[in-house]
């Protein structure tokens, strides 16, 4: 099946800084990618869809500067998390898909731990 | 709107026993439907899917059959492992390229 590769697995990061994580769809075009986040022992919350070349789509009650989303590339899509706090200590999962399949396949997942 | 409910967890079970876990989900038109299975760690796996009613889903001895009449798909497995301990979320897309939906995961523990 088709990849999707999340860079880095494990990050630590102190408050008030910022961290990047990528999502790069490995062989195949990644026309939709999603964002969602994962608190301890609880489901995926969608925070954001982006679709390469444009602005993404923000979930209600997502800060969107705090959380920046680029998809500049059909292959490549980036989750910033700005001037970080312990709150924002989280497991940050990406999935991708290509245009007209039902399927999306998920990146590994990032477990930010910001101290 | 779309939504998907699944029973919580955790379920424990001994090795070589049955296991369901179920889902129904509320959605208009004609969701897709999939299983997920999340290991310690780890980010999701697609476990198995079905894309239109009375369509099964099968894969490493796991099943699920979707049921538009009940709006269910549960998940099952006649003997599981040590190795099937996960985090199982059911979850759907609706037909017009939506977004996933998830249920809120069940996580089940094989005790040898």
């Amino acid at each position: 099946g088709a990849v999707v590769s999340q860079h880095p697995s494990r990050v630590i990061c102190k408050s008030g800084t910022s961290v990047k994580i990528e999502c790069r769809s490995l062989d195949f075009q990644a026309t939709t990618m999603f964002w969602y986040r994962q608190f301890p022992k609880q489901s995926l919350m969608l925070m954001a869809t982006s679709n390469e070349g444009s602005k993404a789509t923000y979930e209600q009650g997502v800060e969107k500067d705090k959380f920046l989303i680029n998809h500049a590339s059909l292959t490549l899509s980036t989750l910033t998390v700005t001037s970080a706090h312990p709150e924002d200590s989280s497991f940050y999962i990406c999935s991708a898909q290509d245009r007209g399949n039902t399927e999306a396949f998920f990146g590994q997942g990032t477990r930010l731990t910001v101290v | 709107g779309n939504s998907v409910t699944q029973m919580e967890g955790p379920v424990t079970l001994s090795e070589e026993a049955f296991l369901t876990i179920n889902c129904t989900y509320t959605a208009t038109g004609y969701p897709s439907l999939f299983w997920y299975v999340q290991y310690p760690g780890e980010g999701l796996q697609l476990l198995l899917k079905a894309t239109k009613a009375d369509d099964k889903g099968s894969n490493k001895g796991f099943e699920a059959t979707y049921r538009k009449e009940t709006t269910s798909f549960h998940l099952e497995k006649g003997s599981v492992q040590v190795s099937d301990s996960a985090v199982y979320f059911c979850a759907l897309r609706g037909n017009y390229g939506q977004n996933f939906v998830f249920g809120p995961g069940t996580r089940l523990s094989v005790l040898p």
